[in-house]
């Protein structure tokens, strides 16, 4: 398995600023992915994240508004640019290792007023 | 479109009573399944994980789940409930066509009462 930290735990930003967030592994993965969990939701796919190359993003997120950087195997960044209250959600990291299971970090909770 | 459903939103039980959370999912070929659970303030923990083989697979803490492929299907059970098994749980299907993609189901509020 994996252990899988992220940064901050939660916060509060306010309307129109960025905030990023960091996913750090305890091992080499070879995938990472970026999920959303709005209040009372299911987990929604941001964007797989690629070591050396741009992020594969789902539909409905675009790179402008969720850049992701995935410098090396352990290390992954997500920022959410030019917030808006609407994105007020948890935002998970997660990564798999051979198989297709994935584990997941703790979440970042973010609050936009 | 590939999707997975869950059909009990909020589920509330006495303990050691018996619990089934299903799960239908909707997927050309292939498919790996997976049962994940949240505890109220902790990130999300793999329970159990369907490959091959034997449709009934056992995971964490004595839940199993069924793989039924008639029926698209992949129910969780446990046959006596604790209260600590409170929690949000989510199935979750992968597609071998689909690049390591979880697509996850609505989730299951477990709620047990003492």
């Amino acid at each position: 398995s994996a252990v899988i930290s992220q940064k901050p735990s939660r916060d509060i930003c306010q309307r129109g600023t960025s905030l990023t967030i960091q996913c750090q592994v305890d091992s080499q993965v070879t995938m990472m992915f970026w999920y959303r969990q709005q209040p009372g939701q299911s987990l929604t796919l941001i964007a797989t994240a690629n070591q050396g190359s741009e992020a594969t993003y789902e539909s409905g997120f675009v790179i402008d508004k969720f850049p992701i950087s995935r410098p090396n195997l352990t290390f992954s960044t997500l920022t959410v640019s030019n917030m808006s209250p609407e994105d007020s959600s948890i935002y998970l990291c997660s990564a798999s290792l051979t198989g297709p299971e994935q584990y997941f970090g703790p979440g970042t909770r973010l609050t936009v007023t | 479109a590939q999707s997975v459903s869950q059909h009990n939103h909020h589920v509330i039980l006495s303990e050691a009573a018996s619990l089934e959370l299903g799960c239908n999912y909707s997927y050309g070929g292939t498919v790996n399944l997976f049962w994940y659970v949240q505890y109220p303030g902790q990130h999300l923990q793999l329970l159990l994980k369907y490959f091959s083989g034997d449709p009934l697979v056992k995971g964490i803490k004595g839940f199993e789940a069924e793989f039924i492929k008639s029926k698209f299907s992949f129910n969780l059970r446990k046959p006596s409930v604790q209260w600590s098994d409170t929690a949000e749980y989510f199935c979750a299907a992968h597609g071998s066509s689909n690049t390591g993609k979880l697509i996850f189901g609505q989730g299951t509020t477990l709620q047990v009462k003492p």
